[in-house]
């Protein structure tokens, strides 16, 4: 079965900081990895995916992401936070296997606050 | 502008009644997807459609049915609401091949 783990329910960072948000994830077969954003009482912004190829993503917003495959990791990161970035932030993973569904399984969230 | 639609943003529902979510997308998607989100639990899978016709169970799927009588429309029908049900429900949908998720805008229900 496929699931994420982001282990961290809050980070919290000064602005001009450099900032990481964890992401573990298990599934068979090979995994499509994915981080989402969400500003209060909005709907799911992509930021980024891994599928295949460079293990560093780079995204929307400064953002990028690192493709471990070892420690069965996507963590995002930025290396300058803006207060702006404030938001809670999703990590999802969906694996084409034999069923092939596509389905998109994310973790629990991470809120991310950035202090001025 | 394509993308997807969801009907109603918000709904106070009595605890008992029956309720439909309504989703439609006219990106000719064939995969669509209804998320329950909680706090502290993320966005949780309820019901899936690979393609016209064809539904599957999601993580929780209990007192939610769905159907999928055209590539566009994906309602999620609450048969008798319970309190447990009051969340935010997102829609999303993806297209063959892709790897792209597009997701609606969100419902916010409270059964009371």
């Amino acid at each position: 079965a496929q699931s994420v783990a982001q282990p961290e329910d809050q980070v919290n960072v000064a602005e001009g900081n450099p900032l990481t948000v964890k992401c573990t994830y298990s599934v068979s077969g090979n995994p499509y990895l994915f981080w989402y954003v969400q500003y209060p009482n909005r709907g799911l912004q992509f930021l980024l995916k891994y599928i295949t190829g460079d293990n560093l993503v780079k995204g929307s917003y400064g953002f990028e992401a690192e493709f471990n495959k070892s420690q069965t990791s996507f963590h995002l990161k930025k290396p300058s936070a803006l207060v702006s970035d404030s938001a809670l932030y999703f990590c999802a993973v969906s694996a084409y296997g034999s069923s092939n569904t596509g389905k998109l399984i994310f973790g629990q969230g991470t809120t991310l606050q950035v202090k001025p | 502008i394509a993308g997807i639609t969801q009907a109603p943003t918000s709904q106070i529902l009595a605890a008992g009644r029956r309720m439909t979510l309504r989703c439609t997308q006219d990106m000719r998607h064939n995969a669509m997807y209804w998320y329950r989100q909680d706090l502290g639990l993320g966005l949780r899978l309820i019901h899936y459609s690979n393609t016209a016709g064809t539904t599957g169970k999601g993580e929780v799927p209990d007192g939610y049915s769905v159907s999928r009588a055209n590539t566009d429309d994906f309602p999620l029908t609450l048969a008798s609401a319970v309190p447990s049900q009051t969340s935010v429900y997102f829609c999303a949908s993806r297209g063959t091949g892709g790897h792209g998720y597009t997701f609606g805008s969100g419902t916010r229900l409270t059964v009371v």
